[in-house]
């Protein structure tokens, strides 16, 4: 079974830039999630997609940030504009069921430096 | 008060010796509980649920004392290859999201 695809793998854009990233969740999980990850810390939910539609985005920087999943398959995450404390790993995970209780899968990462 | 807590770490063991970590966390209505494992630049990965009466996993043993709102994770016979950091995770009643600590590294050394 294929994993959670992500890219890019990494990024470096200036501050103020735009940054895209991708991810492919494993096939006929209907929830997607994107985290982020400074380094030192664990990873801090920014969304929630249950199929198409937002479950959560309590902790999405809304006037920079923007997430969306079309068809309920892929996701986008995008930054407008970016700034220095943006520099983190941005993790897609999926999962198959309410991923409160069960597992969630996770992709590699896209690892953004701002400078 | 942090949502969920864990020992700063890092923990340096020798083969072979048992280490335990610790993670309290702040919402006495959360109702479930994980461990992830985490390598050096990669992904999470689910190490094992954490129940009530408690769970076993090979070496892996993981305890949930909800009075005191605390989960630990105990590894008996450490391997080099349990070198990693240790995720402690929980979900918030109410909330179909989970929270993750910041973790705990383990480094074991031959």
């Amino acid at each position: 079974e294929a994993g959670v695809a992500q890219s890019p793998r990494y990024k470096i854009i200036e501050k103020r830039q735009s940054v895209a990233f991708w991810c492919n969740p494993i096939s006929g999980h209907a929830t997607l999630y994107w985290y982020q990850q400074i380094l030192g810390q664990g990873p801090k939910l920014l969304i929630q997609f249950q199929n198409n539609g937002v479950v959560d985005d309590s902790q999405l920087p809304k006037d920079r940030f923007s997430a969306e999943r079309l068809k309920g398959v892929d996701s986008t995450l995008k930054i407008q504009p970016a700034k220095l404390e943006d520099s983190a790993v941005y993790l897609c995970a999926s999962s198959s069921l309410d991923g409160a209780y069960n597992e969630q899968f996770f992709g590699p990462g896209t690892r953004l430096t701002v400078l | 008060r942090k949502e969920v807590e864990q020992d700063p770490g890092p923990f340096n063991v020798p083969e072979g010796a048992t280490v335990a970590f610790n993670c309290t966390y702040s919402n006495s209505a959360s109702q479930s509980f994980f461990w992830y494992r985490q390598d050096c630049r990669k992904e999470p990965k689910l190490l094992m649920s954490v129940y009530s009466s408690g769970n076993e996993d090979g070496r892996f043993t993981a305890q949930l004392n909800r009075a005191s709102q605390y989960i630990s994770l105990l590894i008996r016979d450490s391997k080099l290859s349990d070198s990693a950091t240790y995720l402690c995770v929980v979900n918030h009643s109410g909330y179909s999201t989970l929270t993750f600590g910041k973790g705990t590294m383990l480094l074991v050394s031959p």
